[in-house]
């Protein structure tokens, strides 16, 4: 089991850029989670998906954050014209069909310059 | 509303000594509490976990947590910290749903 994972690990995009994060869940999770997580902030819920169906994107920025579940193996968050604000740790988890707990990748840092 | 406090943002320690993290949740429901730990540039690894049963959960590491509904905590334990211990630890609680609620995080510093 590789566990959650995640890429790339390191991005560095220019203002007004396009970033695109990719995960990949656990085999057999039937639920994956965007988080991100600052400092400042900590740890904020962006999405999740149940199924390769979305079911809470209510953390999400709406004008530039987009998630998508193509299938069952992997996922992707997409952040359009990214600002230095976006600037985070980008964390994916999966959980199980049965459980709540969640397993966590070990997360993609984005820097915006 | 529910949500979970931990405390104590800073914790320091030396090694070998005994630990305990507080936790504290507000939630109306039935709580499936959880305690994580992150190391640096590393994501969230889980501990352990309570659904019911024993107050008592164990972990791994020798990390056991304590639930008291009562007191609506789930305290983190350990008997004999390591300097490899320190990081950051996260309670979090579930909704019963799969969405959750994280603590501020508790930072332990082991001195060794």
């Amino acid at each position: 089991n590789a566990g959650v994972i995640q890429t790339p690990r390191h991005k560095v995009t220019g203002k007004g850029q396009e970033a695109t994060l990719w995960c990949e869940p656990i085999s057999g999770h039937s639920a994956v989670f965007w988080y991100r997580q600052t400092i400042v902030q900590g740890l904020e819920f962006l999405t999740y998906f149940r199924n390769q169906a979305p079911i809470d994107d209510s953390g999400m920025p709406k004008e530039r954050f987009s998630a998508q579940m193509p299938n069952q193996s992997h996922s992707t968050l997409k952040i359009q014209s990214t600002q230095p604000q976006d600037s985070a740790v980008y964390l994916c988890a999966s959980s199980p069909q049965t459980g709540y707990e969640q397993y966590f990748g070990p997360g993609t840092r984005l820097t915006v310059l | 509303a529910q949500s979970v406090t931990q405390p104590d943002a800073r914790v320091t320690v030396s090694e070998g000594a005994s630990l305990q993290l507080r936790c504290k949740y507000s939630y109306s429901g039935t709580p499936y509490l959880f305690w994580y730990v992150q190391y640096p540039r590393q994501g969230l690894q889980l501990l352990l976990k309570y659904y019911s049963g024993d107050p008592v959960v164990q972990g791994v590491n020798g990390f056991e947590a304590e639930f008291s509904k009562s007191n609506s905590s789930f305290h983190l334990r350990k008997a004999s910290v390591h300097w490899s211990d320190s990081a950051v630890y996260f309670c979090v609680l579930s909704l019963n749903t799969n969405k959750v609620v994280f603590g501020t995080g508790t930072r332990l510093q082991v001195l060794p």
